[in-house]
């Protein structure tokens, strides 16, 4: 079955530290992946999404994700953590144009950063 | 949340009641999606539709409806039949084929009374 997951509830970090958002997957196929953001009662933003090439890929507010394949794997990573970072995010996987170009998400993460 | 707008943002229904959520998008994109929102559970999909007068059910589509007669607009429906509707409801386009992202909308709330 294609699947995300995304193993913490709930990261912790504070202010001025890196922080990494775990994501992995499982489908069949090259995938393309995405990771989004969510303030409370809003829509989804986009960040960054890998699509082919090199497997570091940059994104909006200074986030950036590393894909590898071996580990299946997609980590959401920021250098240098903001307490306006604070939100929840989700890591999804896109399926085939024969599939309906469904995004399918993990469960989500819920960063909080203090000051 | 641009270019995607939901209404209305809160949604009251009593029980036994359809209610019908309003999406529209001036992105002219081909694709759009219904998405249902639980704490603790992501997203699950319950329609889709790739082109005007097509769509297809998601993973969750029992009790709800949709309608794509236009390309900027696909209504959802939720209707009686479904068992427990409070829940965040999101709407999301996209171009359609290949790697393009998905852009949501603000969302609409649904609390049954």
């Amino acid at each position: 079955a294609q699947s995300v997951a995304q193993p913490e509830d709930q990261v912790n970090v504070a202010e001025g530290n890196p922080l990494t958002v775990k994501c992995t997957y499982s489908v069949s196929g090259n995938p393309y992946l995405f990771w989004y953001v969510q303030y409370p009662n809003r829509g989804l933003q986009f960040l960054l999404k890998y699509i082919t090439g090199d497997n570091l890929v940059k994104g909006s507010y200074g986030f950036e994700a590393e894909f590898n394949k071996s580990q299946t794997s997609f980590h959401l990573k920021k250098p240098s953590a903001l307490v306006s970072d604070s939100a929840l995010y989700f890591c999804a996987v896109r399926l085939g144009y024969n599939q309906g170009g469904k995004l399918i998400f993990g469960q989500g993460t819920e960063l909080s950063v203090k000051p | 949340d641009g270019g995607i707008t939901q209404s209305p943002k809160y949604l009251f229904r009593k029980e036994g009641q359809n209610v019908t959520l309003s999406c529209e998008q001036n992105l002219n994109h081909d694709a759009m999606y219904w998405y249902r929102q639980d704490p603790g559970q992501g997203l699950r999909l319950i329609y889709y539709s790739q082109i005007v007068n097509d769509f297809q059910k998601g993973d969750i589509a029992e009790g709800y409806s949709v309608s794509r007669e236009k390309k900027e607009s696909f209504p959802l429906t939720v209707t009686s039949a479904q068992k427990n509707p409070t829940a965040f409801y999101l709407c999301a386009s996209s171009i359609g084929q290949g790697s393009g992202e998905q852009f949501f909308g603000p969302g609409t709330r649904l609390t049954v009374l």
